[in-house]
């Protein structure tokens, strides 16, 4: 059965205090492993996909890196905006999402 | 324009009453979802479908069932809810392998 582990659950930052989320995954036949973002309220926002052992996607202050077992979204200089649960997800070779529990980010002015 | 829409936001209910929650997309998507997520925030996945498969998390009690009148949407019927329905019901569409796009989330409260 797939598993998707998020850690740490919690995450407080001050503003400019880089920092990594990692996302430990297994899964039968990866297709994809997916980064989103979800503010209080509203629905997870996609962030990034990717899909091989080395490939790494950015965007503004976040970058995604991803090996054959974990994942990594690694903030730069965060500001108090890039607070919210940022979730991981996995597609397997069986067509099935699987999310983990998320990672709650505060980032302090 | 609402990329993928859903109605109504908030659903305030009795214990055995029957409701439904509508979904739309249009992004011509070929595959919709609904997931539940519970007050832990956890995200299940409780449907998938494209125009040629329904796949069913084997957990959903077949009290909830998906109807698509056609490719852009989804809907979700509930029947004889109960206490442990609580949740928020988010509704998802993508090309089938790709990223999902979430509508704004559903708040059930059944009471």
């Amino acid at each position: 059965e797939d598993q998707v582990t998020q850690s740490p659950e919690a995450l407080r930052l001050q503003e400019g205090e880089s920092s990594s989320l990692n996302c430990s995954y297994t899964v039968s036949g990866l297709r994809g492993l997916f980064w989103y973002r979800q503010d209080p309220g509203k629905g997870p926002e996609f962030l990034f996909t990717l899909y091989s052992a080395g490939e790494e996607k950015e965007k503004e202050r976040l970058k995604a890196t991803l090996t054959k077992k974990e994942s990594f979204l690694h903030i730069t200089a965060p500001k108090p905006e890039d607070s919210a649960t940022y979730l991981c997800a996995v597609l397997d070779s069986g067509q099935n999402f699987v999310f983990g529990p998320g990672t709650r980010l505060s980032v302090l002015p | 324009d609402t990329a993928v829409s859903q109605t109504p936001k908030y659903l305030v209910t009795q214990m055995g009453n029957d409701k439904s929650i509508k979904c739309e997309q249009n992004l011509g998507h070929d595959t919709m979802y609904w997931y539940k997520q519970d007050s832990k925030k956890f995200l299940k996945i409780m449907f998938s479908y494209n125009n040629k498969e329904l796949i069913i998390n084997e957990t959903v009690p077949n009290r909830f069932s998906p109807k698509s009148p056609d490719k852009a949407h989804l809907n979700l019927h509930i029947n004889s809810l109960e206490l442990g329905d609580s949740a928020v019901y988010f509704c998802a569409s993508s090309h089938l392998d790709r990223e999902q796009y979430f509508g704004p989330g559903t708040r059930l409260t059944v009471t």
